[in-house]
């Protein structure tokens, strides 16, 4: 895997849904993984930075794991709600942070 | 703290002109990130600067742009001259440091070149 990429593109739930995207990454010369919140007509916004193989963050209804040996982090969102809705953007640092083209979520009310 | 700012917010310009857009980081971060955003290309990194030097401008597109960063709180990502394809928002983010930390982002600058 030479880029960033995010599945899926789009998706589209209902309140009280759970849901989970995937960032695929190159697995060398890795340094970092960050996930971003980025609502519309907003900046992006911090959720986590993983460096550990196996590491695992939580930050309230939203979750994350790494696996760095085979180039993979899932994003959980636990009973979606409408305020989830936004667009989620990994990137990786191997020297500078490369961003994939994110997962649009739509939560329906 | 007031978190990354960014001026102007909105910039509308002509073909040809010279445009700089401006940044102000965190108080405290040492490292400070441009990025552009484009619906086709999605958000890339131009340029960033570790401790007020620049450390990788393999994003900058072409010669017509150069970013400056004379102080700790102060950088400029300059335009010239510009091309309706730089039509983009520029966001200019920093960080406590590189690699494993997060970064801040402005409310970046929404640049239209007629």
């Amino acid at each position: 895997i030479l880029n960033v990429e995010q599945s899926p593109q789009s998706l589209h739930v209902q309140e009280g849904d759970s849901t989970n995207f995937t960032c695929s990454f190159p697995s060398s010369n890795f340094y970092a993984l960050h996930w971003y919140r980025w609502e519309t007509a907003k900046s992006p916004e911090a959720l986590f930075v993983m460096t550990l193989n196996g590491d695992e963050k939580k930050k309230g209804r939203i979750s994350a794991t790494l696996n760095t040996k085979e180039g993979y982090s899932y994003l959980y969102i636990k009973g979606s709600q409408p305020e989830d809705s936004a667009t989620y953007l990994c990137a990786t640092n191997t020297g500078k942070l490369i961003f994939g083209q994110g997962t649009t979520l739509q939560v329906k009310p | 703290d007031a978190g990354v700012i960014q001026s102007p917010r909105h910039e509308v310009t002509e073909m040809g002109q010279e445009v700089t857009l401006r940044c102000k980081p965190i108080s405290g971060h040492n490292s400070l990130f441009w990025y552009r955003q484009t619906m086709m290309r999605g958000l890339e990194l131009l340029i960033y600067f570790n401790n007020n030097v620049p450390i990788d401008d393999s994003g900058m597109p072409e010669d017509r742009f150069s970013a400056k960063m004379p102080n700790a709180s102060f950088s400029t990502l300059k335009i010239q001259p510009s091309e309706p394809r730089d039509s983009a928002v520029y966001f200019c983010a920093s960080s406590p440091g590189t690699s494993s930390y997060e970064q801040y982002f402005g409310p970046g600058t929404r640049l239209t070149v007629t």
